[in-house]
């Protein structure tokens, strides 16, 4: 079974740039999140979707990220622009659980914002 | 906030020691999870405990729920260099959202 993809594996760009990363899911997993994990924490959930529906976005900071779910697969986490305290690994993970179960990784972007 | 916060923050221990770690969380929960993440592997899902469950085991885990002091426990036994990694608890929140919400990490080294 495949896992979680997620493209590309490292970005570096200049404050005020704009930044896009994509995650292509586990087959079958309706439920799609995105973290944000700066260096030292654990993850912080951003963004939570189930099919193309958001379950919450409570912590995306909507001034300048943004995320979509088209057709209810892969998804697309955008900054624009770009700060310094953004420079983190950007997660994407899934689930068939709805929420109430195994979460499953992938690799990461790892972001550094100069 | 976060809701779950792991304790130690880091452990350095021998191959073959056991190695314990707490989470505490402040709300009523759904479910409790523990991951791991190293360099290799990225986060990787170790255990499920649900709220009306006690302890469960996974091979040389051993996790305990304790609901009422909002407390949980993982035990890794006979630890080996290949167990150093970072361990996260994860919960999500009664009441319907199952929202999930990491802890700081407790990071572990196992010396061989």
């Amino acid at each position: 079974e495949a896992g979680v993809a997620q493209s590309p594996r490292y970005k570096i760009i200049e404050k005020r740039q704009s930044v896009a990363f994509w995650c292509n899911p586990i087959s079958g997993h309706a439920t799609l999140y995105w973290y944000q994990q700066i260096l030292g924490q654990g993850p912080k959930l951003l963004i939570q979707f189930q099919n193309n529906g958001v379950v919450d976005d409570s912590q995306l900071p909507k001034d300048r990220f943004s995320a979509e779910r088209l057709k209810g697969v892969d998804s697309t986490l955008k900054i624009q622009p770009a700060k310094l305290e953004d420079s983190a690994v950007y997660l994407c993970a899934s689930s068939s659980s709805g929420g109430r179960g195994e979460q499953f990784f992938g690799p990461g972007t790892r972001l550094t914002v100069l | 906030s976060q809701q779950g916060e792991e304790d130690p923050q880091a452990l350095s221990i021998q191959e073959g020691e056991n190695a314990t770690m707490n989470c505490s969380y402040k709300t009523s929960i759904n479910n409790l999870q523990w991951y791991r993440q190293n360099s290799g592997r990225g986060l990787v899902h170790l255990i499920l405990i649900r709220s009306n469950e006690r302890e469960k085991h996974s091979g040389r885990l051993r996790v305990t729920l304790d609901t009422s002091k909002k407390s949980s426990s993982l035990l890794i036994t006979a630890s080996r260099a290949a167990d150093t990694a970072s361990y996260f608890c994860a919960t999500d929140a009664s009441g319907g959202s199952y929202i999930p919400t990491f802890g700081r990490g407790t990071s572990l080294i196992v010396h061989p």
